[in-house]
């Protein structure tokens, strides 16, 4: 069964440096999320991404946010500069239609000291 | 702003019976409804939807009820089985949030054998 990957489970990185988190949709997806949990907290939505380029971000998705799909499979998202407050699961999703489920990633843990 | 509601934070159910879960929205654009289930240390994963012109899903032991006038939904598990023991969210969409979907807080679902 089809799946989405992300690399690395869990990172640990001191405040102030950049992280880049990466994922594999699935194959023949054509919309891509970043969603992030924050321990205890509800799932929430950072972009969403659709023929290269962001369709919609929220106010989390500040200018120390990016995301890339630097080639046909892989689409990351970096953190310029964290914060202790970036700490949080990041998950990312795709799907192949717009609006329809989407299919979530295992997860990146994002830990922030 | 929290758009989608899930009140209760935790539910216990003996095996066997059924669980229901249940969830509120605020915006009366949403027009698509999905249930995810997580289990610890890993992502949603797609449980069942329902659009706004039904009132009904059913997929084996999992339904999904649609109350759009008192917008509500709800998850049926009949039978609950150990294994159903996991955080439950809500989630929704409106054609104009995009691709954008909206979590509740979760559910954690426990059934008791």
């Amino acid at each position: 069964e089809p799946e989405v990957t992300q690399t690395p489970s869990h990172q640990v990185t001191q405040m102030g440096q950049e992280v880049i988190l990466r994922c594999v949709p699935i194959s023949n997806h054509l919309y891509f999320y970043w969603y992030r949990q924050i321990l205890g907290q509800k799932v929430e939505f950072l972009v969403s991404f659709y023929n290269n380029e962001i369709s919609e971000k929220s106010e989390i998705f500040d200018d120390q946010f990016s995301v890339e799909r630097p080639d046909g499979s892989n689409f990351t998202l970096k953190i310029r500069s964290t914060k202790l407050e970036d700490s949080a699961m990041y998950f990312c999703a795709s799907s192949d239609l717009r609006g329809t489920e989407a299919f979530f990633g295992q997860g990146t843990r994002l830990t922030v000291v | 702003d929290q758009q989608v509601k899930q009140n209760s934070p935790s539910l216990s159910v003996q095996e066997g019976r059924i669980s229901i879960l249940n969830c509120d929205y605020t915006n009366s654009m949403f027009d698509y409804f999905l249930w995810y289930k997580k289990y610890p240390a890993e992502g949603p994963t797609f449980l069942i939807s329902i659009s706004s012109i039904k009132d009904k899903n059913e997929d084996g032991r999992f339904t999904v009820f649609l109350n759009k006038s008192a917008k509500h939904l709800s998850l049926h598990i009949v039978p609950s089985q150990p294994g159903d023991s996991a955080v439950y969210f809500c989630a929704a969409s409106a054609e104009n949030t995009g691709n954008q979907f909206y979590f509740g807080t979760g559910t954690s679902l426990t059934v008791i054998p």
